[in-house]
């Protein structure tokens, strides 16, 4: 089993809708989580930042983050074809934040005009 | 802010040749940077923490010899692939750490012929 497991999808959804990614870990020693959103060959983009458990909200974005499932979810409202990218998961341990990240596969979203 | 630059974007060297790949972090300092790896469809993969003033750390797998790192200073890491060969053709990605937050560099495609 993977320590990070993600849909590669592609998830394709018209402009408009609400959009839904997810992950789930097996490490339970993971406290940091993070969504990155990456445009073909480019750098990943830093999109939402959680620490342990629970809800986080940026503009059209939110975060949750349940620690006891394992699960981890990203939100996008009013989804715009702008949004068409790669999106990532990624996740380290606790304990000052000098470890890289374990990433999930990523998972390839289309939004339809 | 947080922005990272890499330097080159695109490389192409013969087989046999070595590689040195910037990493610069414009607007803050980084005592920690990291290396990632990520082949076509995959996910990054992370090769090794670069620590200024110190060794680097390589994940397991990672040949030290093969994948030179220097963090010559708070905002500057380097990464030389040594006697590359085809298989080493990749997508190099850097990051550096603020607080706990990783912000990534655009990327390097190296394309070893």
């Amino acid at each position: 089993q993977k320590e990070v497991e993600q849909d590669p999808g592609p998830l394709s959804v018209p402009e408009g809708a609400i959009v839904s990614l997810n992950c789930t870990y097996s490490n339970s020693a993971f406290q940091y989580f993070m969504w990155y959103r990456q445009y073909s060959r480019k750098g990943p983009e830093l999109l939402m930042y959680t620490y342990s458990s629970g809800n986080k909200e940026d503009g059209r974005f939110t975060a949750q983050v349940d620690k006891s499932s394992k699960y981890i979810s990203l939100f996008i409202r009013d989804s715009q074809p702008s949004d068409s990218a790669t999106y990532l998961c990624a996740m380290k341990r606790g304990g000052g934040g000098a470890d890289g990240l374990t990433f999930g596969k990523g998972t390839h979203l289309i939004i339809q005009p | 802010g947080a922005v990272v630059s890499q330097h080159p974007s695109r490389v192409i060297c013969k087989s046999g040749t070595s590689v040195k790949i910037e990493c610069r972090s414009l607007d803050f300092q980084a005592t920690t940077m990291f290396w990632y790896r990520q082949f076509p469809k995959q996910s990054l993969m992370l090769m090794a923490t670069s620590n200024e003033g110190s060794k680097a750390t390589y994940e397991q797998g990672v040949e030290k010899d093969k994948f030179l790192i220097n963090h010559a200073s708070l905002t500057l890491s380097t990464l030389t692939v040594t006697s590359a060969h085809p298989e080493d053709s990749s997508f190099y990605i850097c990051s550096a750490l603020t607080g706990t937050a990783e912000y990534f560099g655009p990327g390097t495609r190296l394309t070893v012929l």
